[in-house]
C-alpha cells in the first residue's frame, strides 16, 4: 500500500519551454501533495504544499509564477516548470500524505535537464 | 526553527558490521520522528515513524529508537543491499504537515 507514481521519470527540454510533472496516489486519497526538489549530495527542499481543491502555498524563495501547481483530485497533482531555464535542472520529487503530522510517501521522483 | 542533525554523514561498513546512525533533533515538544531509506535517482521509501521517548521500531536489520533528544537506527548485520543514503525528519513546528529533514547519513556495506 501507499504507492505514489510519478511521470516522467526523466526530461529533457529546451530553455524557455515548459514541462508538466505529474503525480499520482495510487492506493490511497491524499489530502496533501508535497513537491521538493533535490540537488546532487543534497537533502530535500521542499518547494510547496497544496491541498485539493485549493491553491498551493509555496515555501520562500519559490517562484509561484514559475512553479505552477495543480491539485485536481485526492489522487493527482500536477508540477508545471514555466519557461523553464539550466539552472532548473534538478531532481523533483513528489509526495502524498492523508493527514497532519502523518507520513508522507514519496514518488520515484523525475529528473528535468533544462539544456 | 527546527534543526536536524544526522551523524555522521557517511558510514562505510563491512558486510555483517552492525553499527548505528544517529539523528538528534532541537525541536519544542515531540511530534513524531520519520526514518527513511533513499537509493541514488530514487525518492525516498518510508521506514518508520517514532512518536514517544522509549518507543522502537524493526524492519528486518533495521531497529529505529527515540529518545527526546535523538533517535538511532541500528543496522544489525548489514548486507550490501542496505547500502542507501538514510534520512531522518521531523514536523515542522507550527506546520505539522510539513517536514524538516536531516542530509542524511550515505550508508556504503561492502561485501
Amino acid at each position: 500500500g501507499a504507492v505514489v507514481s510519478q511521470h516522467p521519470s526523466r526530461v529533457i527540454c529546451k530553455s524557455g519551454t515548459s514541462v508538466k510533472i505529474e503525480c499520482r496516489s495510487l492506493d490511497f486519497q491524499a489530502t496533501t501533495m508535497f513537491w521538493y526538489r533535490q540537488f546532487p549530495k543534497q537533502s530535500l527542499m521542499l518547494m510547496a504544499t497544496s491541498n485539493e481543491g485549493s491553491k498551493a502555498t509555496y515555501e520562500q524563495g519559490v517562484e509561484k509564477d514559475k512553479f505552477l501547481i495543480n491539485h485536481a483530485s485526492l489522487t493527482l497533482s500536477t508540477l508545471t516548470v514555466t519557461s523553464a531555464h539550466p539552472e532548473d535542472s534538478s531532481f523533483y520529487i513528489c509526495s502524498a500524505s492523508q493527514g497532519s503530522g502523518g507520513e508522507q510517501y514519496f514518488g520515484p521522483g523525475t529528473r528535468l535537464t533544462v539544456t | 526553527e527546527d534543526q536536524v542533525t544526522q551523524s555522521p554523514e557517511a558510514l562505510r561498513l563491512q558486510e555483517g558490521e552492525s553499527s548505528s546512525l544517529n539523528c538528534s533533533y532541537t525541536v519544542s515538544g515531540l511530534r513524531g520522528l520519520f526514518w527513511y531509506r533513499q537509493d541514488p535517482g530514487k525518492g525516498p521509501e518510508f521506514l518508520f515513524t517514532l512518536y514517544s521517548a522509549g518507543e522502537e521500531k524493526e524492519k528486518e536489520r533495521l531497529k529505529a529508537t527515540l529518545t527526546k533528544k535523538e533517535s538511532f537506527l541500528h543496522i544489525t548485520a548489514p548486507k550490501p543491499e542496505d547500502s542507501a543514503t538514510y534520512l531522518c525528519a521531523v514536523p515542522k513546528l507550527g506546520e505539522s504537515e510539513k517536514l524538516v529533514f536531516g542530509k542524511g547519513t550515505k550508508l556504503t556495506v561492502n561485501p
